[in-house]
């Protein structure tokens, strides 16, 4: 069973534009979640989609937005990128966003590696 | 905010074990995940503890404390390949939402 796979791997972007990341989740997995790394504030969670719909969400700014798909493919969207959110990009999805306990088995993609100059 | 924390590092010989413990806020719980992630690579799913007591899987144990807000993961046998950063995070629940928090993480370094 193919992992996780997220697109593109590496990205450069100058100040004030914007980014779309995509993740693929693996087949049969229904909930995609996206992580913020960076050195000095570590992982951090962005948000949580389940069956098209954000379930959960962290405390990040406007800017940051996502979606899914019917396929439970997931983008992020960043606009007017700052130096700040220079970092790794994480996706992680998993069975089911329900209470049982096998549903919250995240497995996490390779990451984008965004560098906002 | 959810103040979660652990050690930032540890130092275990090979063939030890070793324990590394995670405090957190309890308020609004709703479990508690144990990730490894080696340098440069992203992070991987060891645990998940919703109820109290300890779950063993292989040379990896998990522990949660709801009530003391701790947890520990214990590493027995340990190999080199077990240096890592192992990273706590906490999923809880907060004006509707349930959000997961992460420690800043753990860099066990195995030594022969």
């Amino acid at each position: 069973k193919a992992g996780v796979t997220q697109t593109p791997r590496y990205l450069i972007k100058t100040r004030g534009q914007q980014v779309t990341l995509s993740c693929s989740p693996i087949s049969g997995h229904r909930s995609v979640s996206w992580y913020q790394q960076t050195p000095g504030q570590g992982l951090q969670f962005l948000f949580e989609y389940f069956s098209e719909t954000q379930r959960n969400k962290g405390n990040f700014p406007g800017r940051f937005s996502g979606r899914q798909f019917s396929n439970s493919r997931s983008e992020m969207n960043v606009s007017t990128l700052e130096l700040g959110d220079s970092a790794l990009y994480l996706c992680a999805s998993s069975l089911f966003a329900s209470g049982t306990k096998g549903a919250y088995e995240q497995y996490f993609g390779p990451g984008t590696r965004l560098t906002v100059t | 905010g959810q103040n979660i924390d652990q050690p930032t590092e540890m130092t275990a010989t090979e063939g030890a074990i070793v324990q590394i413990n995670c405090t957190y806020q309890t308020s609004g719980f709703n479990g508690l995940f144990w990730y490894q992630q080696h340098a440069g690579e992203a992070p991987t799913f060891l645990s998940y503890n919703v109820l109290d007591g300890l779950e063993e899987k292989g040379r990896f144990s998990s522990f949660l404390s709801r009530s003391k807000g701790y947890s520990y993961l214990l590493l027995k046998e340990l190999q080199m390949k077990d240096s890592a950063s192992y990273l706590c995070a906490v999923r809880m629940s907060k004006g509707g939402y349930q959000k997961v928090t992460f420690g800043t993480g753990t860099k066990l370094q195995v030594i022969p």
